[in-house]
Protein backbone atom coordinates (compact mmCIF):
# COMPACT_ATOMS: atom_id res chain seq x y z
CA UNK A 1 0.00 0.00 0.00
CA UNK A 2 1.74 3.35 -1.18
CA UNK A 3 1.39 6.03 1.30
CA UNK A 4 2.57 7.91 4.20
CA UNK A 5 2.44 6.83 7.75
CA UNK A 6 2.90 9.02 10.80
CA UNK A 7 3.13 7.92 14.01
CA UNK A 8 2.43 8.10 16.90
CA UNK A 9 -1.05 9.29 16.32
CA UNK A 10 -0.71 10.65 19.74
CA UNK A 11 1.68 11.64 21.86
CA UNK A 12 2.45 12.87 25.37
CA UNK A 13 5.34 15.15 26.18
CA UNK A 14 6.47 16.19 29.88
CA UNK A 15 8.11 19.60 30.68
CA UNK A 16 11.95 19.56 29.49
CA UNK A 17 11.62 16.64 27.62
CA UNK A 18 12.91 15.70 23.82
CA UNK A 19 10.16 13.70 21.78
CA UNK A 20 10.50 12.52 18.45
CA UNK A 21 7.41 12.19 16.00
CA UNK A 22 7.99 9.53 12.77
CA UNK A 23 7.15 10.08 9.12
CA UNK A 24 7.75 7.26 6.87
CA UNK A 25 6.51 6.75 2.97
CA UNK A 26 6.97 4.76 0.09
CA UNK A 27 5.91 6.74 -2.65
CA UNK A 28 9.80 7.40 -3.42
CA UNK A 29 9.05 11.52 -3.43
CA UNK A 30 12.38 13.51 -2.84
CA UNK A 31 10.87 16.09 -0.89
CA UNK A 32 9.27 16.06 2.95
CA UNK A 33 7.86 18.19 5.04
CA UNK A 34 6.83 18.94 8.24
CA UNK A 35 3.93 21.52 9.27
CA UNK A 36 2.46 22.77 12.53
CA UNK A 37 -1.49 23.32 12.52
CA UNK A 38 -2.85 25.63 15.55
CA UNK A 39 -6.35 26.33 15.90
CA UNK A 40 -7.97 29.20 13.62
CA UNK A 41 -4.26 29.10 11.94
CA UNK A 42 -3.53 28.28 8.54
CA UNK A 43 -0.36 24.93 8.43
CA UNK A 44 2.82 26.34 8.91
CA UNK A 45 5.80 24.91 7.86
CA UNK A 46 8.20 24.12 10.81
CA UNK A 47 10.81 21.96 8.23
CA UNK A 48 11.13 20.85 4.67
CA UNK A 49 13.86 18.55 3.00
CA UNK A 50 14.27 18.36 -0.88
CA UNK A 51 16.91 15.84 -0.95
CA UNK A 52 18.75 13.30 1.38
CA UNK A 53 20.87 14.45 4.24
CA UNK A 54 19.97 18.21 3.10
CA UNK A 55 17.24 20.09 5.32
CA UNK A 56 16.29 23.76 5.13
CA UNK A 57 14.21 25.67 7.88
CA UNK A 58 11.14 26.90 6.96
CA UNK A 59 9.30 29.56 9.24
CA UNK A 60 8.96 28.32 12.91
CA UNK A 61 12.38 25.91 13.17
CA UNK A 62 13.36 27.16 16.60
CA UNK A 63 12.83 24.41 19.06
CA UNK A 64 12.61 21.74 16.19
CA UNK A 65 15.26 19.34 14.71
CA UNK A 66 15.00 16.87 11.84
CA UNK A 67 17.28 14.75 10.13
CA UNK A 68 16.73 12.96 6.68
CA UNK A 69 19.50 10.26 6.61
CA UNK A 70 17.02 8.33 4.33
CA UNK A 71 14.90 8.85 1.65
CA UNK A 72 11.54 6.82 3.04
CA UNK A 73 12.43 8.70 6.60
CA UNK A 74 12.15 12.78 8.02
CA UNK A 75 11.60 12.36 11.73
CA UNK A 76 10.83 15.82 13.84
CA UNK A 77 12.04 15.96 17.17
CA UNK A 78 10.19 18.39 19.42
CA UNK A 79 12.97 19.42 22.16
CA UNK A 80 12.49 21.15 25.14
CA UNK A 81 13.25 24.88 24.09
CA UNK A 82 9.90 24.40 22.03
CA UNK A 83 7.56 25.96 24.80
CA UNK A 84 4.28 25.49 23.59
CA UNK A 85 4.65 21.97 21.73
CA UNK A 86 0.81 21.29 22.23
CA UNK A 87 0.02 21.70 18.58
CA UNK A 88 -0.82 18.73 15.72
CA UNK A 89 1.61 18.02 12.86
CA UNK A 90 1.59 16.77 9.38
CA UNK A 91 3.98 15.62 7.40
CA UNK A 92 4.00 15.80 3.66
CA UNK A 93 5.88 14.52 0.67
CA UNK A 94 6.11 15.68 -3.07
CA UNK A 95 8.02 15.51 -5.92
CA UNK A 96 8.45 18.87 -8.03
CA UNK A 97 6.42 21.32 -8.34
CA UNK A 98 3.43 18.24 -8.14
CA UNK A 99 0.80 18.47 -5.69
CA UNK A 100 1.66 17.73 -1.67
CA UNK A 101 0.43 14.18 0.06
CA UNK A 102 -0.24 14.47 3.87
CA UNK A 103 0.08 11.73 6.27
CA UNK A 104 -2.68 11.18 8.67
CA UNK A 105 -0.79 13.48 11.49
CA UNK A 106 0.48 13.22 15.56
CA UNK A 107 -1.30 14.83 17.75
CA UNK A 108 0.92 16.37 20.43
CA UNK A 109 -0.29 16.73 24.01
CA UNK A 110 1.85 18.60 27.23
CA UNK A 111 1.21 17.12 30.45
CA UNK B 1 -2.62 40.65 6.32
CA UNK B 2 -2.35 37.31 5.27
CA UNK B 3 -1.15 36.02 2.29
CA UNK B 4 -3.96 33.67 1.63
CA UNK B 5 -7.45 34.52 2.84
CA UNK B 6 -10.58 32.44 2.93
CA UNK B 7 -14.17 33.06 2.91
CA UNK B 8 -16.22 32.29 4.69
CA UNK B 9 -14.91 30.98 7.58
CA UNK B 10 -17.75 28.88 8.69
CA UNK B 11 -20.33 27.46 6.84
CA UNK B 12 -23.64 25.63 7.00
CA UNK B 13 -25.63 24.19 4.25
CA UNK B 14 -28.67 22.38 3.85
CA UNK B 15 -28.21 18.71 1.83
CA UNK B 16 -28.75 19.70 -1.62
CA UNK B 17 -27.66 23.39 -1.48
CA UNK B 18 -24.76 24.74 -4.22
CA UNK B 19 -21.44 25.63 -1.68
CA UNK B 20 -19.10 28.14 -2.62
CA UNK B 21 -16.17 29.11 -0.77
CA UNK B 22 -13.63 31.78 -1.60
CA UNK B 23 -9.92 32.27 -1.28
CA UNK B 24 -7.63 35.72 -2.37
CA UNK B 25 -3.87 35.72 -2.38
CA UNK B 26 -1.42 38.88 -2.42
CA UNK B 27 1.58 37.09 -3.62
CA UNK B 28 3.00 35.91 -7.19
CA UNK B 29 1.89 32.38 -7.31
CA UNK B 30 3.16 29.06 -9.87
CA UNK B 31 0.18 27.12 -8.66
CA UNK B 32 -2.71 27.01 -6.65
CA UNK B 33 -4.03 24.26 -4.33
CA UNK B 34 -7.34 23.07 -2.58
CA UNK B 35 -7.40 20.45 -0.08
CA UNK B 36 -9.97 19.11 2.03
CA UNK B 37 -9.60 18.19 5.89
CA UNK B 38 -12.02 15.89 7.62
CA UNK B 39 -12.45 15.82 11.51
CA UNK B 40 -9.81 13.16 12.16
CA UNK B 41 -7.13 15.63 10.46
CA UNK B 42 -6.11 13.85 7.90
CA UNK B 43 -5.62 16.11 4.62
CA UNK B 44 -6.56 15.05 0.95
CA UNK B 45 -5.49 17.16 -1.99
CA UNK B 46 -8.58 17.88 -4.19
CA UNK B 47 -7.19 20.12 -6.98
CA UNK B 48 -4.21 21.48 -8.03
CA UNK B 49 -4.54 24.43 -10.71
CA UNK B 50 -2.63 27.34 -12.46
CA UNK B 51 -5.53 28.99 -14.65
CA UNK B 52 -9.09 27.97 -15.68
CA UNK B 53 -11.29 25.54 -14.05
CA UNK B 54 -10.99 21.75 -13.27
CA UNK B 55 -13.71 19.63 -12.32
CA UNK B 56 -13.81 16.29 -10.18
CA UNK B 57 -17.44 14.69 -9.91
CA UNK B 58 -19.10 17.07 -7.74
CA UNK B 59 -16.65 19.51 -7.36
CA UNK B 60 -15.46 22.25 -9.71
CA UNK B 61 -12.75 24.69 -9.01
CA UNK B 62 -11.56 28.11 -10.56
CA UNK B 63 -8.69 30.03 -10.80
CA UNK B 64 -8.45 33.89 -11.83
CA UNK B 65 -5.09 35.11 -11.72
CA UNK B 66 -5.45 38.71 -12.69
CA UNK B 67 -7.73 39.05 -10.04
CA UNK B 68 -5.76 36.72 -7.85
CA UNK B 69 -9.26 35.13 -7.02
CA UNK B 70 -9.88 31.41 -6.67
CA UNK B 71 -13.08 29.69 -5.86
CA UNK B 72 -14.00 25.86 -4.84
CA UNK B 73 -17.65 25.07 -5.52
CA UNK B 74 -19.37 22.01 -4.75
CA UNK B 75 -22.83 21.12 -6.47
CA UNK B 76 -25.56 18.89 -5.06
CA UNK B 77 -24.06 19.06 -1.38
CA UNK B 78 -24.20 16.32 1.11
CA UNK B 79 -23.60 15.85 4.75
CA UNK B 80 -20.39 13.92 3.63
CA UNK B 81 -19.10 16.94 2.15
CA UNK B 82 -18.60 18.19 5.93
CA UNK B 83 -14.87 18.86 6.49
CA UNK B 84 -12.28 21.99 6.74
CA UNK B 85 -11.47 23.11 2.88
CA UNK B 86 -8.17 24.66 3.29
CA UNK B 87 -6.46 27.17 -0.14
CA UNK B 88 -2.39 27.03 -0.42
CA UNK B 89 -0.69 28.97 -2.58
CA UNK B 90 2.50 27.89 -4.13
CA UNK B 91 4.57 31.06 -4.14
CA UNK B 92 6.97 31.68 -7.09
CA UNK B 93 10.77 31.08 -6.08
CA UNK B 94 9.98 29.36 -2.49
CA UNK B 95 9.56 26.01 -2.52
CA UNK B 96 7.26 26.19 -0.58
CA UNK B 97 3.06 26.46 0.27
CA UNK B 98 1.26 28.96 1.90
CA UNK B 99 -1.93 28.03 3.47
CA UNK B 100 -5.42 29.76 4.38
CA UNK B 101 -7.00 29.08 7.72
CA UNK B 102 -9.64 26.86 6.39
CA UNK B 103 -13.41 27.20 5.54
CA UNK B 104 -15.46 24.79 7.71
CA UNK B 105 -18.28 23.61 6.23
CA UNK B 106 -20.97 21.37 7.93
CA UNK B 107 -24.05 20.08 5.41
CA UNK B 108 -26.98 18.95 7.29
CA UNK B 109 -29.77 16.52 5.70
Amino acid sequence: DGGITQSPKYLFRKEGQNVTLSCEQNLNHDAMYWYRQDPGQGLRLIYYSQIVNDFQKGDIAEGYSVSREKKESFPLTVTSAQKNPTAFYLCATGRGQETQYFGPGTRLLVL
Amino acid sequence: KNEVEQSPQNLTAQEGEFITINCSYSVGISALHWLQQHPGGGIVSLFMLSSGKKKHGRLIATINIQEKHSSLHITASHPRDSAVYICAVREKGPDKLIFGTGTRLQVFP
